[in-house]
């Protein structure tokens, strides 16, 4: 079964650190989408990629093809960056919904 | 702009009960999709809609129906609910489907509580 792994599953970061936070799947896939899902539960898409990187404001997500692998940093973490932070992926050649991983659940402490 | 506009925000029923939940977008978007979020799992595709007049089934697909009567509403249906359908329940929208050479951003709603007893 195509499956999508997030790590850790829990973060906890002190105000400024810089935040990884890691998605790896098992077989090609034609695009990777990060989201972001608020405490009060609305979800905001954040990137969507299928290859390099792109960069938005503090927000980095790369994606290595190779090795089956994206990450999604954050630079200068402030509080209200604080909420779960969700990969899904399409796989290639599927009919094209998205496989969701279970999320990583972030708290940026001040 | 409102984007996805999901009602009702929270909802209790009883075993056998059948509700409607509504979704509505102002985009313009022709495709939307209705999914559940569960404890310690994944979202997981419920039913998905191509355009006005048209659905089809996504992962989990049993016990719900889905309408599409006009492009903007997407209503998802659960005609005997079981305590086994308590979850969150969002909706989403995207202007190009994610089946074909082009993905576009989804845009989601902000999630309907249910709870089945």
């Amino acid at each position: 079964k195509n499956e999508v792994e997030q790590s850790p599953q829990n973060l906890t970061a002190q105000e400024g650190e810089f935040i990884t936070i890691n998605c790896s799947y098992s077989v090609g896939i034609s695009a990777l989408h990060w989201l972001q899902q608020h405490p009060g539960g609305g979800i905001v898409s954040l990137f969507m990629l299928s290859s390099g990187k792109k960069k938005h404001g503090r927000l980095i997500a790369t994606i290595n093809i190779q090795e089956k692998h994206s990450s999604l940093h954050i630079t200068a973490s402030h509080p209200r960056d604080s909420a779960v932070y969700i990969c899904a992926v399409r796989y290639a050649g599927s009919q094209g919904n998205l496989i969701f991983g279970k999320g990583t659940k972030l708290s940026v402490k001040p | 702009n409102a984007g996805v506009t999901q009602t009702p925000k929270f909802r209790v029923l009883k075993t056998g009960q059948s509700m409607t939940l509504l979704c509505a977008q102002d985009m313009n978007h022709e495709y939307m999709y209705w999914y559940r979020q569960d404890p310690g799992m994944g979202l997981r595709l419920i039913h998905y809609s191509v355009g006005e007049g048209t659905t089809a089934k996504g992962e989990v697909p049993d016990g719900y129906n889905v309408s599409r009567l006009k492009k903007q509403n997407f209503l998802l249906g659960l005609e005997s609910a079981a305590p086994s359908q308590t979850s969150v329940y969002f909706c989403a929208s995207s202007y190009a489907g994610l089946q074909g050479p082009v993905t576009t951003p989804l845009h989601f709603g902000n999630g309907t509580r249910l709870t089945v007893t």
